[in-house]
């Protein structure tokens, strides 16, 4: 069984661009969460969507938006980047409710805003 | 709000030594816990879950943890470490009810020394 992927892998923009992430979830799972990782901050929640709808928001601003489209597969975008949105961005999946189903997460996309 | 705290950002063990990576929490509520391990330029992958039933609960390569309700703990043994076991580690609470994303700690980072 194919796990969580992410695209691309790595990324390189400049300040003021935007970019757009991708994940596909494990076949079968219909929640995607989103994580942001980094040395500073550590791992922090960013949003999870099922069926579609967003369920939960994490304290991003609005530049951080996301969706998931009807094959469970979900994007996340960043627009107007900032220097400090340098990070991995993790997806990760489950069956139904992330609270108490165990999440399955991607090996990241790392982004590289210069 | 609910937290956690991992105590010690680094850990050094030796081949061979007891491993511990101490996980702390705070809730209102009873909650769910998690063990997550990551490899470097790899995604989270889950070594175990609390989620109310037994409180000693084992996971895979060797680790276990015990959930311990009034030290609000949740910390993470292996008898033996292995250079394998090189990694950063983290713990993550949950909630049953109510639509909670999972909330990490800062992370350990353990090395073990030949």
């Amino acid at each position: 069984k194919a796990g969580v992927t992410q695209t691309p892998r790595y990324l390189i923009k400049t300040r003021g661009q935007q970019v757009t992430l991708s994940c596909s979830p494990i076949s079968g799972h219909r929640s995607v969460s989103w994580y942001q990782q980094t040395p500073g901050q550590g791992l922090q929640f960013l949003f999870e969507y099922f069926s579609e709808t967003q369920r939960n928001k994490g304290n991003f601003p609005g530049r951080f938006s996301g969706r998931q489209f009807s094959n469970s597969r979900s994007e996340m975008n960043v627009s107007t980047l900032e220097l400090g949105d340098s990070a991995l961005y993790l997806c990760a999946s489950s069956w139904v409710v992330t609270s108490t189903d165990t999440q399955y997460f991607g090996p990241g996309t790392r982004l590289t805003v210069l | 709000a609910q937290s956690v705290t991992q105590l010690g950002s680094h850990v050094s063990v030796s081949e061979g030594a007891l491993v511990l990576l101490r996980c702390n929490y705070s809730s209102s509520v009873p909650p769910y816990l998690f063990w997550y391990v990551q490899y470097p330029n790899q995604g989270l992958q889950l070594l175990l879950k609390y989620t109310s039933a037994a409180t000693l609960v084992k996971g895979i390569n060797g680790f276990e943890a015990e959930f311990k309700k009034s030290e609000t703990s949740f910390h993470l043994t292996k008898p033996s470490a292995h250079m394998s076991d090189a990694a950063e580690y983290f713990c993550a609470v949950s909630f049953p009810s109510g639509n909670t994303p999972l909330v990490f700690g800062k992370g350990t980072r353990l090395s073990v020394i030949a």
